[in-house]
C-alpha cells in the first residue's frame, strides 16, 4: 500500500535550519508530485510547496520564497524539506502529502503522519 | 493569495445532514474544478474525502458529497455519525497560474 514515512520530531533554536525527510513506498515515486503542508498548534493547514520528483522542479508559496528548499533522492524514493532562518512562528507539524492525480490537480490523496518541529530558544 | 472562507463550526444530530461552505473568488474556486475536502481528527493527519469538487476516493462513504456553485464549494455529510465529528478543510487551486494550493480555515463539525 502507498505509504509516506516521515522523520522524527525536531527541536531547533531561532535562526537555525531544519530538514525533514519523507520516504515514499508502494507506488512509482517519480510519477507523482509531492506537497509539503504545515499546521501550527491549534491552527489550520498551510500549503508550503511542491516538488516534481521526476524532474526535481519545485514551486513554493510566496511567503516561503528564499527560506524553503525541497529536494528529492530518487534512489531512495525520499523527498526532503528544509526550512531555514527558523523563528518561533515556524513551530508546527509538517506533513508531506502525495499529489492525487498523475497530472497536477491540486489535491493530496496520501499523507505522512507528520513531523513536529519546535522552534525555541 | 487569501485563504478560502469556511464557517468555524457546524453541528447536527446523529442521522441528520450538515453542509459546510467554502467561499473563494472567481480566480480560485470559481475558475476551476480543483476543489478538494479533507477530514482531520485530533492528533491525526488529514484524510482526503472529496476531490475535483464531487469525486470520492475509494473507501470514503457515499454519505459524503461535494458540490460547487460559482465561487462557493460545499461539502455535505448526510446521515451524520459520531465518527464524523472532526475538522474539515477545503482546498483549491490558488488561481495564480502556478502550482499554489490554498486551504480554507477549517470547520469543526460537532455531532450533538
Amino acid at each position: 500500500q502507498v505509504q509516506l514515512v516521515q522523520s522524527g520530531a525536531e527541536v531547533k533554536k531561532p535562526g537555525a535550519s531544519v530538514k525533514v525527510s519523507c520516504r515514499a513506498s508502494g507506488y512509482t515515486f517519480t510519477s507523482y508530485y509531492m506537497h509539503w503542508v504545515r499546521q501550527a498548534p491549534g491552527q489550520g493547514l498551510e500549503w508550503m510547496g511542491v516538488i516534481n520528483p521526476y524532474r526535481g522542479g519545485t514551486s513554493f508559496a510566496q511567503k516561503f520564497q528564499g527560506r524553503l528548499t525541497i529536494m528529492r533522492d530518487t534512489s531512495t524514493s525520499t523527498v526532503y524539506m528544509e526550512l531555514s532562518s527558523l523563528r518561533s512562528e515556524d513551530t508546527a507539524i509538517y506533513y508531506c502529502a502525495k499529489e492525487g492525480s498523475d497530472d497536477y490537480y491540486y489535491y493530496m490523496d496520501v499523507w505522512g503522519k507528520g513531523t513536529t518541529v519546535t522552534v525555541s530558544s | 493569495q487569501s485563504a478560502l472562507t469556511q464557517p468555524p463550526s457546524a453541528s447536527g444530530s446523529p442521522g441528520q445532514s450538515v453542509t459546510i461552505s467554502c467561499t473563494g473568488t472567481s480566480s480560485d474556486v470559481g475558475d476551476h474544478n480543483y476543489v478538494s475536502w479533507y477530514q482531520q481528527h485530533p492528533g491525526k493527519a488529514p484524510k482526503l474525502m472529496i476531490y475535483e469538487v464531487n469525486k470520492r476516493p475509494s473507501g470514503v462513504p457515499d454519505r459524503f458529497s461535494g458540490s460547487k456553485s460559482g465561487n462557493t464549494a460545499s461539502l455535505t455529510v448526510s446521515g451524520l455519525q459520531a465518527e464524523d465529528e472532526a475538522d474539515y478543510y477545503c482546498s483549491s487551486y490558488a488561481g495564480n497560474n502556478n502550482f499554489d494550493v490554498v486551504f480554507g480555515g477549517g470547520t469543526k463539525v460537532t455531532v450533538l
